[in-house]
Formats: structure tokens, C-alpha cells, sequence
């Protein structure tokens, strides 16, 4: 079965650093663009970023270019979403999301989604 | 920059009814990668719709999408129970995937 399982919820303070995850398996990791996808709180969906797996290759959307990293590593089949300092308007469920090599660039496969919540 | 537009906000029918949802982009787009999704509360968004008009593996054929250049359309024939939810019109351009803000179909 072709999935993506994210890292789960994670409680942090303002200021605080934080890595999720998300890995892939039933399919060619390497081959597939991976999108990370932002869901604030009662909010719609905002691109954050994509990397492809293969060679790190990674753009950002410019809203939140200096604000995350994304980083992936092959041998574990996994891509990372990364934050030095939390900010309180971090909240939000973060999704990773497969760019699909069949439709047309949407995104076909998707994680469950990671709640993050920063709060002092 | 492109701006993706829906329409309704809301859009209350009861189970049985035709649902039209409405997705105008702020400048012409290419159909070929004008994609909508549902979402259901709690759950990821699942891929419903492709290059605006053609249904993703095993999506109903009650789904339908239609448009071009700059108005966009997704059609539920006659709505069931699952149907219930958010969906959203997406574009994506150059290794960037834009999504409206949403169009919440509820119970009337």
C-alpha cells in the first residue's frame, strides 16, 4: 500500500526548535516530489514547500522562505519539516503530500497530518 | 500572482440534490493543472478531480469537473451522505501548488 505516515503531535513552547517527519514506503521514494502543506486552525490549505527525495532538490513558497527547512533522508525513506524558533502562530496541522507523476502535479497521496501546537 | 477564488463559502443541500461549486482564478490558468479536492472533518484532503475535468481512480462519476481560463466548476450530481465536507480548487505553476479558500458543503 502506497502511504505516507507522519510524526505525531507535538506540544512546544514560543522559542522552541522542532523537526516532523514523514515517511514514505510502497512506492519509489526517490522518484516522487514530496509537499509539505499548512492547515491553520478553521483555515485552508497553504503551500509551504517541496523537496524531491532523489537529490534534496527543495523550493519554498516565499510566505515561509527563512521561516522552515525541509530536508529529507533517502535512507530512511523520510522528508523533514523543520523550525529553529517556534512562533505561537505555528499552530496549525501540518500534511505532507505526494506530487503525483499521474495527475497532472496534484498531490494523490497524503499523511494523516501532524498537529502542532506552541503555546507558553 | 494568481489568485484562486471560490464560490460559495458555504452551500447548504440536502442529500439528493445537485451541488455547483465554483473556482475563478484572477488570470487565466491552464486547465491542465486546475486539480479540486475533498475534505472531510479530521481527515487528509483526497485528490478528487485532475486537469479540471477528468475523476482520479476510483472517484464516483457523480464528481465532475468542467471549465477553463479563468472559471472553473466542480459538479456533484446528487449528493450522498460522504459528500459532506470542504473541497478545494488547487493550480499549480513552476513547483508551486496554490489552493483557494474552500467551499464547505453542509447538511441543510
Amino acid at each position: 500500500e502506497v502511504q505516507l505516515v507522519q510524526s505525531g503531535v507535538e506540544v512546544k513552547k514560543p522559542g522552541e526548535s522542532l523537526k516532523i517527519s514523514c515517511k514514505g514506503s510502497g512506492y519509489n521514494f526517490d522518484k516522487y516530489w514530496i509537499v509539505w502543506v499548512r492547515q491553520q486552525p478553521g483555515k485552508g490549505l497553504e503551500y509551504m514547500g517541496v523537496i524531491y527525495p532523489g537529490d534534496s532538490d527543495t523550493r519554498n513558497s516565499p510566505p515561509f522562505l527563512g521561516q522552515v527547512s525541509i530536508s529529507a533522508d533517502r535512507s530512511l525513506n523520510t522528508v523533514y519539516l523543520q523550525w529553529s524558533s517556534l512562533k505561537v502562530s505555528d499552530t496549525a496541522l501540518y500534511y505532507c503530500a505526494r506530487r503525483s507523476l499521474d495527475y497532472q502535479d496534484g498531490l494523490d497521496v497524503w499523511g494523516q497530518g501532524t498537529m502542532v501546537t506552541v503555546s507558553s | 500572482e494568481i489568485v484562486l477564488t471560490q464560490s460559495p463559502g458555504t452551500l447548504s443541500l440536502s442529500p439528493g440534490e445537485r451541488a455547483t461549486l465554483s473556482c475563478r482564478a484572477s488570470q487565466s490558468i491552464t486547465s491542465y493543472y486546475l486539480t479540486w479536492y475533498q475534505q472531510k472533518p479530521g481527515q487528509a484532503p483526497r485528490l478528487l478531480i485532475f486537469g479540471a475535468s477528468s475523476r482520479a481512480t476510483g472517484i464516483p462519476d457523480r464528481f465532475s469537473g468542467s471549465g477553463s481560463g479563468t472559471d472553473f466548476t466542480l459538479t456533484i450530481s446528487r449528493l450522498e451522505p460522504e459528500d459532506f465536507g470542504v473541497y478545494y480548487c488547487q493550480q499549480y505553476e513552476r513547483s508551486s501548488w496554490l489552493f483557494g479558500q474552500g467551499t464547505k458543503v453542509e447538511i441543510k
